[in-house]
């Protein structure tokens, strides 16, 4: 059975640039998390996506936005893309809602932003 | 923030058992303690996850203190493929609002060949 799967797996973008980062989960979850790990800062909790519904984001701008299709593939957009926002970004995902499942994370997108 | 404390490194000599200690004193009755791990650069791999009762799966076995103040991630045979930043999480399972999972600093496990 396949795991997480994220693309790409590298980036290199320049300040001001946009950026689409995907995330297929493991087949039967529905629920799609999204986390940043940014050198110095660990991981940090971005958005979670559960049937195509945004519900919970973490302390980050509005400029990082993301959404969760039919099949429960998810991307994530970042907008004006800042120095500081040159991290690992991490997608998990879990069977569905309930807060017990465990969540199984794909290998990250790096993203540098120079 | 994270609600766990742990050591920031720790050592251990290859096939030699490695325990992971975790204090987390401030532990609801509802909430889990959960393991993760991450090799340098790769996505955080689940452990194992425990309530109030010890735990054993292929890879590690979970004590909990009585008290469920504190617990130890013990892996039996550490290999040099060990050598991760090991997290502990607690997390509320049932009813959770957010479902996000707060990671801590972590402990860096050295398995020294």
């Amino acid at each position: 059975e396949a795991g997480v799967t994220q693309s790409p797996t590298h980036l290199i973008k320049t300040r001001g640039q946009q950026v689409t980062l995907r995330c297929s989960p493991i087949s039967g979850h529905t629920s799609v998390y999204w986390y940043q790990q940014a050198l110095g800062l660990g991981l940090q909790f971005l958005l979670w996506y559960d049937e195509g519904e945004e519900r919970n984001r973490g302390n980050f701008p509005p400029r990082f936005s993301g959404r969760q299709f039919p099949n429960y593939s998810s991307e994530l957009n970042v907008n004006a893309l800042e120095l500081e926002d040159s991290a690992l970004y991490l997608c998990a995902s879990s069977l569905g809602r309930i807060a017990k499942n465990i969540q199984y994370f794909g290998a990250g997108t790096r993203l540098s932003v120079l | 923030d994270a609600k766990t404390t742990q050591p920031t490194s720790m050592d251990c000599a290859e096939g030699r058992a490695a325990n992971l200690p975790c204090n987390h004193s401030t532990i609801s009755g509802n909430e889990y303690v959960y393991w993760y791990r991450q090799i340098h650069s790769q996505g955080p791999q689940y452990i194992i996850h425990g309530l109030k009762n010890n735990e054993t799966n292929e890879m590690a076995s979970l004590i909990i203190t009585e008290d469920r103040k504190s617990s130890t991630l013990i892996l039996p045979h550490a290999t040099l493929r060990d050598t991760a930043v090991y997290y502990c999480i607690v997390r509320v399972r049932e009813g959770g609002a957010t479902n996000k999972l707060i990671f801590g600093t972590g402990t860096l496990l050295a398995v020294q060949p």
